[in-house]
């Protein structure tokens, strides 16, 4: 069954950086997925697509400070220079056959 | 822009049916493939259903199989929602999405709310 799992809660600090993980399950380790940022009271925003490889296509406006990474099964969000719009709820979502969408459960950042 | 509009939702009934509706601007909209997710209050994203590009493949999530069905207009730029048999749990901001596999737009969501 393919599932995303990510750690429901993060923080770190105004200026600091943060890395947020999304994790497949294992027999799905090498699939792409995507990252979604939702801010308090709104719909969420599309980041960027992110392959097993590293490689990621970010949306048009994302910032720099938003970068991907992927290490087997895991794959990772990091910001940077984190801003106090930075906190927001993160979702990862990924793809599979016959049409279907799957969502990880969400990580609430907290910027400190 | 290039943007989704949802409209449609409201307060219904629990049993009773509603149709959104999502208009397109701005982008081929018959190109892609376009996904309906949900999100219950305080919860996480949750898939309802997706269609391609000319209507001929429907997918649904195991909680709306057999009541929901989504459709499309390529010439109206538009995707809809039809929702039957509504249950207390279908409670939730409905977003429409456009769906390349991974969901890079969404709209800025309707609230259906099922209540007695």
């Amino acid at each position: 069954q393919l599932v995303l799992t990510q750690s429901p809660s993060a923080s770190a600090s105004l200026g600091a950086w943060v890395k947020l993980t999304c994790t497949l399950s294992s027999e799905h380790s090498h699939y792409a997925i995507a990252w979604h940022q939702q801010q308090p009271e709104k719909g969420p925003r599309y980041l960027m697509k992110l392959n097993s490889d590293g490689s990621h296509t970010k949306g048009d406006g994302i910032p720099d400070r938003f970068s991907g990474s992927s290490s087997g099964a895991e794959r990772y969000l990091t910001i940077s220079s984190l801003q106090s719009e930075d906190e927001a709820d993160y979702y990862c979502q990924t793809w599979g056959t016959g049409g279907i969408q799957v969502f990880g459960g969400g990580t609430k950042l907290t910027v400190l | 822009e290039v943007q989704l509009v949802e409209s449609g939702g409201r307060l219904v009934q629990p049993g009773g049916s509603l149709r959104l509706s999502c208009a397109a601007s701005r982008f081929t909209f018959s190109k892609y493939w376009m996904s309906w997710v949900r999100q219950a209050p305080g919860k996480g994203l949750e898939w309802v259903a997706n269609i391609k590009q000319d209507g001929s493949q429907k997918y649904y999530g195991d909680s709306v199989k057999g009541r929901f069905t989504i459709s499309r207009d390529n010439a109206k730029s538009s995707v809809y929602l039809q929702m039957n048999s509504l249950r207390v749990e279908d409670t939730a901001v409905y977003y429409c999405v456009r769906d390349k596999d991974w969901l890079d737009l969404w709209g800025q969501g309707t609230l259906v709310t099922v209540s007695s």
